[in-house]
């Protein structure tokens, strides 16, 4: 079965500097996509970023970049020039490519990130 | 475009009554995913949905829990008899696709169980 584990249960970053989150996760397949949420205390859930597991070339969304190594089935998020407004609840995710369940999604635990001023 | 727009955002249910928690689609999406999100916890995948076919409930809880789309109005998850383990968010996600690669979603209810 595919896991998605974030070994950072809490991180703290100061304004302006930069922070990576982890994320690994453990699947058999080779066709995937792995995405970043972000949660702010409203509670909404607002994608982050996302990569097809075929693409060789690391995803970038402005601020917000990823480190994906898929031999070591890890999926990092870097966020540079942190902003106070990144202050939330982040969620890495995995989906299958394709088959019955591809829209699932399955979710890490989360990592709280705190941005200091 | 509204987006996924989910009714109540909160929902507070004595023991042993009966939650009903609704999910307007976007415009366009035909494909609706159900998540519960617990205190301290990541969302877990419960049902997903297509007009009027339930397609993989294999996250749903085996009683209690049930989940319909149909042709008209809003995707709806109800809960008989809740229990104070059914206290969680609600999320509903929907797609124009079946993959997770185009989902947008709700706002989620948060349903209280006193």
């Amino acid at each position: 079965a595919q896991t998605v584990t974030q070994s950072q249960p809490e991180m703290s970053v100061q304004e302006a500097e930069t922070v990576t989150l982890s994320c690994t996760y453990d699947t058999s397949e080779s066709d995937y996509y792995l995405f970043w949420y972000k949660q702010p205390p409203s509670r909404q859930m607002i994608l982050v970023i996302r990569q097809e597991a075929y693409k060789q070339q690391n995803a970038t969304e402005n601020r917000f970049s990823v480190n994906f190594q898929k031999a070591a089935k890890s999926f990092s998020l870097k966020i540079s020039d942190s902003q106070l407004g990144d202050a939330a609840m982040y969620f890495c995710a995995y989906s299958l490519g394709y088959g019955g369940s591809q829209g699932n999604l399955i979710f890490g635990k989360g990592t709280k990130l705190s941005v200091k001023p | 475009n509204a987006g996924v727009m989910q009714n109540p955002r909160h929902l507070v249910r004595r023991r042993g009554q009966e939650a009903r928690l609704r999910c307007s689609p976007m415009k366009g999406h035909s494909h609706v995913y159900w998540y519960r999100q617990l205190p301290e916890e990541g969302l877990k995948f419960m049902v997903y949905l297509q007009k009027e076919n339930i397609i993989d409930e294999s996250g749903m809880p085996k009683e209690r829990f049930s989940a319909e789309f149909p042709k008209e109005g809003p995707s709806i998850l109800r809960i008989q008899q809740v229990v104070r383990g059914d206290s969680a968010a609600y999320f509903c996600a929907s797609s124009p696709s079946p993959e997770a690669y185009g989902y947008t979603f709700g706002s989620g209810t948060r349903l209280t169980v006193v």
